[in-house]
């Protein structure tokens, strides 16, 4: 089976360029996670969907930040405009909430550079 | 609110040794944990997870970990490290009620393995 599914695996941008992250899901799981992974505040959950609506927002940082879910295999997460302070690694992972534990099955991952 | 606390940011430990990475968690519920490892460069991977029932519980690559509610603990533990082995390892509990798709993560250990 393929896992979950991310590009592109590196972005290097400018400050203030529109960034868009991809994801495929495992085929399947029903639920989409956004995370981001820095040193200073370790993994951070950006946003959930569940059948492809938004559930849990709350941790998108700003306005600048946005996330769609058009179906049940891709999601994308949007940074318009970009800053520097948005290097990190961006993960994607999906569940299947029907499974007992719900465990999540992680992305390879996204590393952005923003200069 | 869910915590996890993970004791010991940076362990090292000989190849052949034993290898213990410590994990306490805080749960107003019956708790579902779960053990992740991250290779450089690469996303998560689950190791193990609890649910219910035996509570120890057997992952991949020789890895186990013990939940003790009476501890609120949930220890890693391999009998002999491989050079291998040498990743970051992050310990998460599941939310509970409507937050139950929520992992809340340590900040993770950091296994060093010396030849």
């Amino acid at each position: 089976d393929a896992g979950v599914i991310q590009s592109p695996r590196h972005e290097v941008t400018e400050m203030g360029q529109e960034v868009t992250l991809r994801c495929k899901p495992i085929s399947g799981h029903n639920s989409l996670f956004w995370y981001r992974q820095t040193m200073m505040r370790g993994l951070e959950l950006l946003i959930y969907f569940n059948n492809n609506v938004p559930i849990d927002d709350s941790g998108m940082p700003e306005d600048r930040f946005s996330a769609k879910m058009p179906n049940a295999s891709f999601s994308t997460l949007k940074i318009q405009p970009s800053e520097p302070r948005d290097s990190a690694v961006y993960f994607c992972a999906s569940s299947d909430p029907g499974a007992q534990a719900y465990e999540q099955y992680f992305g390879p991952g996204t590393r952005l550079t923003v200069t | 609110a869910q915590s996890v606390t993970q004791l010991g940011s940076h362990v090292s430990v000989s190849e052949g040794a034993l290898v213990l990475l410590r994990c306490n968690y805080s749960s107003s519920v019956p708790p579902y944990l779960f053990w992740y490892v991250q290779y450089p460069n690469q996303g998560l991977q689950l190791l193990l997870k609890y649910t219910t029932g035996a509570t120890l519980v057997k992952g991949i690559n020789g890895f186990e970990a013990e939940f003790k509610k009476s501890e609120t603990s949930f220890h890693l533990t391999k009998p002999s490290a491989h050079m291998s082995d040498a990743a970051e390892y992050f310990c998460a509990v599941r939310g509970s009620g409507g937050s139950n798709y929520k992992l809340t993560f340590g900040k993770g250990t950091l296994l060093t393995v010396n030849p």
